[in-house]
């Protein structure tokens, strides 16, 4: 099975709150990472926490990491029609360059005016 | 900061051609860059690192002859789909990271490639 796992949807009304949950099986991952994905485009880096983090705050985006139980979350503040993508959650296990990104199926955020 | 640029964004070829996508770092060096691809509503699989001055690095199960890389330069990746056939078409997209911290992966903008 996938290292890294994410609900497959997600539906919510503009303005609300978004919640995006992510899993993750490695313990020794050292930064964990969200992307968002418009259609056919690529990724966009939307923001990153380090292992040793358990929140991060920017703007709208609020990242929480809870290491014990390898859950990582990202809120969305004041959900806006923009917003809807799908968003992937990644891990890697090494800050050098040449590290390995593992990926998540990505979560499908529909926001409903 | 940290662009990569992926061109071509889009490209229709026949099958039994070859095609050839550029990943770019704009405003970093990048030793090392990735090539993953994407079916549809799946997520990224990552076929191989492209390392400079080196051979690349495949993933199990990725041919390193269909699928060559060439990363001659700090800025530059090469992936050319050789003697194309109508499996391979897919999203294919790069990704860089500049060292240090503070920085995530960037991706490029992506390939649709369409082979007919």
């Amino acid at each position: 099975g996938e290292d890294v796992e994410q609900s497959l949807f997600l539906s919510v009304r503009e303005g609300d709150s978004s919640v995006i949950n992510c899993t993750y099986t490695d313990s020794s991952s050292t930064y964990l990472y969200w992307y968002k994905q418009e259609p056919g485009a690529g990724l966009q880096l939307l923001t990153y926490i380090f292992s040793n983090m358990d929140m991060k705050q920017d703007q709208r985006l609020t990242v929480l990491l809870n290491k014990k139980d390898k859950h990582l979350s990202l809120r969305i503040a004041d959900t806006q029609t923009g917003d809807s993508a799908i968003y992937f959650c990644a891990e890697s296990m090494t800050t050098d360059s040449w590290g390995k990104l593992q990926f998540g199926a990505g979560t499908q955020v529909v926001v409903t005016p | 900061g940290a662009v990569v640029s992926q061109h071509p964004s889009r490209v229709i070829c026949k099958s039994g051609t070859s095609v050839k996508i550029e990943c770019r770092s704009l405003d970093f060096q990048a030793t090392t860059m990735f090539w993953y691809r994407q079916f549809p509503k799946q997520s990224l699989m990552l076929m191989a690192t492209s390392n400079e001055g080196s051979k690349a690095t495949y993933e199990q199960g990725v041919e390193k002859d269909k699928f060559l890389i060439n990363h001659a330069s700090l800025t530059l990746s090469t992936l050319t789909v050789t003697s194309a056939h109508p499996e391979d078409s897919s999203f294919y997209i790069c990704s860089a990271k500049p060292s240090g911290e503070g920085y995530g992966y960037t991706f490029g903008s992506g390939t649709r490639l369409t082979v007919v």
